[in-house]
């Protein structure tokens, strides 16, 4: 059965950088059939799609956060990791990694249990 | 950007009653529609892809329709599990985009 568990800091101040790692476990990250994503949610708001990457390095990022987002992938550690940098309070969030199928535009199955991520001096 | 409503904001339903889910997109998005459920303190969990498939483990009384802009989703006869939040998220096109949400509360 395939597990995602998002890892990283819960603290991070303004102007920094977040990053967060995404262990993949039960299953390959470099299966041909998948992508792999990362979704954010606000404390009681809605899901904001961040990016999509594939093992071979493919990314697809949100035009909103593009100038800010970098995800990379770790394939002899089964990982893939986000970065976004000069964060204010409005990235504040839980940061979900999840599965997605298939190389177009695609649904997410599972999701990771989530990491809350506050940005605050 | 394609822009997914969903209404009603909040569901009000007595168990064993008929819930029925709106979401509309800004822009055709085919059949290229998902549902996700969500409850406190959890991540999302996918119950309907290609707008009317149940993912694997979904009960029956989950049921997904509509194609281009209109999609509904149906919970036939609401059990104690089902109260949460449902989510609709379009694939169609980059980048993706999830509506806003339905609260489906005990009346």
């Amino acid at each position: 059965q395939l597990q995602l568990q998002e890892s990283g800091p819960g603290l991070v101040k303004p102007s920094e950088t977040l990053s967060l790692t995404c262990t993949v476990s039960g299953g390959s990250i470099t299966s041909s059939s998948y992508y792999w994503g990362w979704i954010r949610q606000p404390p009681g708001k809605g899901l904001e799609w961040i990016g999509t990457i594939y093992y071979s390095g493919s990314t697809y990022y949100n035009p909103s956060l593009k100038s800010r987002v970098t995800i990379s992938v770790d394939t002899s550690k089964n990982q893939f990791s986000l970065k976004l940098t000069s964060v204010t309070a409005a990235d504040t969030a839980v940061y979900y990694c999840a599965r997605s199928y298939g190389g177009n535009p695609n649904w997410f199955d599972p999701w990771g249990q989530g990491t809350l991520v506050t940005v605050s001096s | 950007e394609i822009v997914m409503t969903q209404s009603p904001v909040t569901l009000s339903v007595s168990p064993g009653e008929r819930a029925t889910l709106s979401c509309r997109a800004s822009q055709s998005v085919s059949s290229n529609l998902a549902w996700y459920q969500q409850k406190p303190g959890q991540a999302p969990r996918l119950l309907i892809y290609g707008a009317s498939t149940r993912a694997t483990g979904i009960p029956a009384r989950f049921s997904g329709s509509g194609s281009g802009t209109e999609f509904t989703l149906t919970i036939s006869s609401l059990q104690s599990e089902d109260f949460a939040v449902y989510y609709c998220q379009q694939y169609n096109n980059w980048p993706l985009t999830f509506g806003g949400g339905t609260k489906v509360e005990i009346k």
